[in-house]
């Protein structure tokens, strides 16, 4: 079983949209949360790290839940911009990445 | 300030031939990563460096794979004898440490390897 699972999707979406991920972790013992934005043939960059409390940034907010062992992120009001594939990343000692969600938001 | 810097960019080589792949980590970081990523999946750990030594290199492959940070900053991820299994992108990251909100880790534009 993998560390970190996460639908591969593709997500395709309308520009306004309200768009969801989820990701799961195997590792009840895992310390540390984030996700990271790739785009295309370039690196992840941190796009937030999640805290048990929940964190907003703008038009993204980050849930974490220990108890069922996921995270994930709300993408409000998309963006073309938005379009990327979204890293769920989990730290138990090392990082675990997952394989990633793609989203596609179209005009 | 500068980010993460890699060379080369890309890199073919033959099967069978040694190559070498370097990482500039943002000044005043201590933890230095190296990842592999192959296309349609995520970043696969294969080491960490705190300083110095290597934390953590329960990921590297198998003895083909070697990487070292002699001085605590710049680091070289070695591949002896590489197989066409070896071809994918090498991303290299670092953060300022290792807790409390200095894990963040920032990634250069990877090293695409590919080997013939």
């Amino acid at each position: 079983r993998k560390e970190v699972e996460q639908d591969p999707g593709p997500f395709n979406v309308p520009e306004g949209a309200t768009v969801a991920f989820n990701c799961t972790y195997s590792n009840s013992a895992s310390q540390s949360f984030f996700w990271y934005r790739q785009d295309c043939r370039k690196e992840p960059k941190l796009l937030m790290s999640v805290y048990s409390s929940g964190n907003e940034d703008g038009r993204f907010t980050a849930q974490l839940n220990r108890a069922s062992q996921y995270i994930s992120l709300l993408i409000r009001d998309s963006k073309l911009s938005d379009s990327a594939t979204y890293l769920c990343v989990v730290r138990f000692n090392k990082f675990y990445f997952g394989s990633g969600t793609k989203l596609n938001v179209k005009p | 300030g500068a980010g993460v810097s890699q060379t080369p960019s890309n890199k073919v080589t033959e099967k069978g031939k040694y190559v070498e792949l370097r990482c500039d980590p943002i000044s005043g970081h201590t933890a230095l990563y190296w990842y592999r990523q192959s296309l349609g999946q995520g970043p696969e750990f294969l080491i960490y460096f705190q300083g110095t030594g290597a934390a953590d290199d329960s990921g590297l492959p198998n003895d083909r794979f070697f990487a070292v940070r002699p001085e605590g900053s710049v680091s070289t991820l070695k591949i002896q004898r590489t197989e066409r299994g070896d071809s994918a992108v090498y991303l290299c990251a670092s953060s300022p440490g290792l807790a409390g909100g200095q894990e963040t880790q920032y990634f250069g534009p990877g090293t695409r390897l590919l080997v013939l």
